[in-house]
């Protein structure tokens, strides 16, 4: 089955770091770029940073530059994101999501996980 | 950068109506725009890429148009399952950029 699958959000305080987590199956991960999208609690998609499907090229949303590292282990169809610095704002649901071509960014996202939430607070 | 505004941010309609969403961008992006249905709770579903092309899978009651700066998403004929919220997207190379979404409900 094609689908991806999130884990390792969970309850941090601020300045703390987690690393969720992204499991693809049914389809030949090293040629799809990846991406990181978020949604705070209420509100809107917010693009959060992208991998391309080798791993050497990497982007980031100005709100996370210096503070989130995206990676990816295309050995184990994973694809990770390190949060570092965690702020209250950075508290939302996270969704990897996969580029509908196979080449470059990928375009569009055709296929999402279900997500999972991380919560800063003290 | 480019900036993605949608209207109107909620509409009320019924069962069988026509409903148009609208998504402008701040400059010229040819035809880089997806449209995605979100329902609560659940991870968006992509509908449209490329401004008009229709994803696979999804009722032809669906189409998107536009291209430069304006853009429309069409439902032809609202069904109970549609009431959702629809975001449009923007993308160029690894540059990405989510509307702030318009929410479908019923009146």
């Amino acid at each position: 089955e094609v689908q991806l699958l999130e884990s390792g959000g969970g309850f941090i305080q601020p300045g703390g770091s987690l690393r969720p987590s992204c499991a693809a199956s049914g389809f030949t991960f090293s040629t799809y770029a990846m991406s990181w999208v978020r949604q705070a609690p209420g509100k809107g998609l917010e693009w959060v940073s992208a991998i391309s499907g080798s791993g050497d090229a990497t982007y980031y949303a100005d709100s996370v530059k210096g503070r989130f590292t995206i990676s990816r282990d295309n050995s184990r169809n994973m694809v990770y994101l390190q949060l570092n610095s965690l702020r209250a704002e950075d508290t939302a649901v996270y969704y990897c999501a996969k580029g509908r071509l196979t080449w470059g960014s990928g375009g569009s996202f055709d296929l999402w996980g279900q997500g999972t939430l991380v919560t800063v607070s003290s | 950068d480019i900036q993605m505004a949608q209207s109107p941010s909620t509409l009320s309609a019924s069962v069988g109506d026509r409903v148009t969403i609208t998504c402008r961008a701040s400059q010229s992006i040819s035809s880089w725009l997806a449209w995605y249905q979100q329902k609560p709770g659940k991870a968006p579903k992509l509908l449209i890429y490329q401004a008009s092309n229709l994803e696979s899978g999804v009722p032809s009651r669906f189409s998107g148009s536009g291209s430069g700066t304006e853009f429309t998403l069409t439902i032809s004929s609202l069904q109970p399952d549609d009431f959702a919220t629809y975001y449009c997207q923007h993308y160029n190379g690894y540059f990405f950029s989510f509307g702030p979404g318009t929410k479908v409900d019923i009146k």
